[in-house]
Formats: structure tokens, C-alpha cells, sequence
């Protein structure tokens, strides 16, 4: 398996900021995912990030809100625009390893965001 | 769309006894992956076993196996021989097999309490 990192692990922020997250993976890989994990609660996608094009967003998720890059295979960044309390989760990156898209996903360890 | 149901919020077991969680899907999707994820306190993300559904054979991995029914489109998973480490929030999930570049879709997750 490979290493995943997300940076930074956790942030406190305010109100109608933004917060950019990103993800690192020691290896490079097919497919690159950004989920969202709202406190006590399950894991939901917000979009697929694709290498060298837009990122591809699930339903009750927009760029505006949540502008994804991957300028590379092992590199994704998601960022929070204009946060607001309800934004406040755990952000998680996932990848595929293998050469196909339906390889087994693998998380990196998180952030966990606290907006006030 | 897929859905994923996790009917049981919270297990306990005894250490060293077997506990089964369960898992039921709903799609229309002759080809897909299930999973089963483990997220302990440390919110890290860990597979626990992986299932294809074109596989009549059920997945084992050490003391961790499942009960898939695919026509009754359930997926449960079995622990066996329970250890405090196994204590953890539980996640059933469901990929689409069609080769797309689909995420997880998750359940609500189970919450897996040891008794010492």
C-alpha cells in the first residue's frame, strides 16, 4: 500500500474564510478521491479529482464551494471557500493503487476542520 | 442510486467471543465491490476485507470473514475470537464495478464496543 498524507491534520478557522487542504502520496496512483465526514456521522463523497482536468463533483457539491486541483498523480488539493459552521468535518483523501478504477481505496489519516 | 444500510448503531461483545455485524445494499448493479472499513478512535480509515460480487467464495482475512448473499443483497461481517483492539466504528460500503471512476458509498457505520 502507500503512504498518504494530508496536511494540516486539523485547523481552527473562521467564519467566511478558506482552507486549503492537501494530500500527498508517496506513489503515484489512478484515481485520487476527497470525502467528507461530518461530526458522528458516515463518510460522503464530494467529488473525484482527475489529473489534468476538472474535478468531478457529486450531487449537493459545487466548485465554487469545494475547488479541487491534481496537477499530478500524486498530488490533490481540496479547498473550503467561505466556510461556515456546517462545514466543520473531517476531510479525507483516498486513492486507488492499482491500474484499474476498481481497486480497493485507500484513506489517508484526515483533517479534522472547526470553523467558529 | 446505491444505497448502503448498517440497521445496528451499536454492537458489544465480549473479548474472545465472535460478533457479526450486518450490512445490507441496495442496487440494481450485477457488478460491484463491497467493503468493509475499519475507523478506530484515531479516525484512520483501515480496510478490513473486500468482497467482488462476481465471487460466490466468501472473503476471509485471518479472524475477519463475511456472509455475502447476493441475492439478498446482504454483506455481513463476522469477527471471531473479538480483541480490544477490534474496538471501533464500523463502515459497510459499495463500489460500482461498470469501470467508471466511482467512489464508496457508505453506511452509517456500526460502533464496536469490547467488554474486557
Amino acid at each position: 500500500s502507500a503512504v498518504i498524507s494530508q496536511k494540516p491534520s486539523r485547523d481552527i478557522c473562521q467564519r467566511g474564510t478558506s482552507l486549503t487542504i492537501q494530500c500527498q502520496v508517496d506513489s503515484q496512483v489512478t484515481m485520487m478521491f476527497w470525502y467528507r465526514q461530518q461530526p458522528g456521522q458516515s463518510l460522503t463523497l464530494i467529488a473525484t479529482a482527475n489529473q489534468g482536468s476538472e474535478a468531478t463533483y457529486e450531487s449537493g457539491f459545487v466548485i465554487d464551494k469545494f475547488p479541487i486541483s491534481r496537477p499530478n498523480l500524486t498530488f490533490s488539493t481540496l479547498t473550503v471557500s467561505n466556510m461556515s459552521p456546517e462545514d466543520s468535518s473531517i476531510y479525507l483523501c483516498s486513492v486507488t493503487l492499482g491500474a484499474t478504477s476498481t481497486d480497493t481505496q485507500y484513506f489517508g489519516p484526515g483533517t479534522r476542520l472547526t470553523v467558529l | 442510486a446505491q444505497t448502503v444500510t448498517q440497521s445496528q448503531p451499536e454492537m458489544s461483545v465480549q473479548e474472545a467471543e465472535t460478533v457479526t455485524l450486518s450490512c445490507t445494499y441496495d442496487t440494481s448493479e450485477s457488478d460491484y465491490y463491497l467493503f468493509w472499513y475499519k475507523q478506530p478512535p484515531s479516525r484512520q480509515m483501515i480496510l478490513v476485507i473486500r468482497q467482488e460480487a462476481y465471487k460466490q467464495q466468501n472473503a476471509t482475512e485471518n479472524r475477519f470473514s463475511v456472509n455475502f448473499q447476493k441475492a439478498a443483497k446482504s454483506f455481513s461481517l463476522k469477527i471471531s475470537d473479538s480483541q480490544l483492539g477490534d474496538a471501533a466504528m464500523y463502515f459497510c460500503a459499495y463500489r460500482s464495478g461498470g469501470g467508471g471512476a466511482d467512489g464508496l458509498t457508505f453506511g452509517k457505520g456500526t460502533h464496536l464496543i469490547i467488554q474486557p
